[in-house]
């Protein structure tokens, strides 16, 4: 069973639309997560940490439910530019980084 | 530049070659990572250095995969004769620290690597 595990997509949306992504982690002692963006043929970017009381930046919204391993992402009011595919990230150790394969977005006019 | 830069940024070799990838990670980063990203694969971690030392090779797949770091700074990632698996992208990272939860990494644009 694959650590971290997402639906890979793609949510096809219209713009402004609300869209929410989830993922598992299976580790119960993992630390310290993130969602990551990587557009197409790009390195991944930090997109946001994921703290256990939730957090929010601007548009985003990211959740976790330790109780039952999994991580989520809201992004309101989608924009054309943020169609990517978006990495929900788990980390057991503090450097090692487990990656899940990616839910794909696009963000259409 | 100020982010993590990797050498070459495209490789095409032959099937039993050596090849040898280079980061240079952002300057103060004490933490280095190497990760591969192969086509439609999750990344997948190979390697972390704190410094010049590395006390997680785990993730390297096989005995012919080796990488070093020097003065803290550059690392280089050898594959010795190489597979037609080993073709992938190769992805560099650094951070601030390893040894500290929620230290983000900034990756470098990554090293494609076609095995013929």
């Amino acid at each position: 069973r694959k650590e971290v595990e997402q639906d890979p997509g793609p949510f096809n949306v219209p713009e402004g639309a609300t869209v929410a992504f989830n993922c598992t982690y299976s580790n119960s002692a993992s630390q310290s997560f993130f969602w990551y963006r990587q557009d197409c043929r790009k390195e991944p970017k930090l997109l946001m940490s994921v703290y256990s009381s939730g957090n929010e930046d601007g548009r985003f919204t990211a959740q976790l439910n330790r109780a039952s391993q999994y991580i989520s992402l809201l992004i309101r009011d989608s924009k054309l530019s943020d169609s990517a595919t978006y990495l929900c990230v788990v980390s057991n150790s503090g450097y090692a980084l487990n990656f899940g394969k990616g839910t794909s977005l696009l963000v259409t006019p | 530049g100020a982010g993590v830069s990797q050498s070459p940024s495209n490789k095409v070799t032959e099937k039993g070659k050596d090849v040898e990838l280079r980061c240079d990670p952002i300057s103060g980063h004490t933490a280095l990572y190497w990760y591969r990203q192969s086509l439609g694969q999750g990344l997948e971690f190979l390697i972390y250095f704190q410094g010049n030392s590395a006390p997680d090779k785990s993730g390297l797949p096989s005995d012919r995969f080796s990488a070093e770091r020097t003065g803290g700074s550059v690392s280089t990632l050898t594959i010795q004769r190489t597979q037609q698996e080993d073709s992938a992208v190769y992805l560099c990272a650094s951070s601030l620290s390893g040894t500290e939860m929620y230290q983000p990494q900034h990756f470098g644009d990554g090293t494609r690597l076609s095995i013929l």
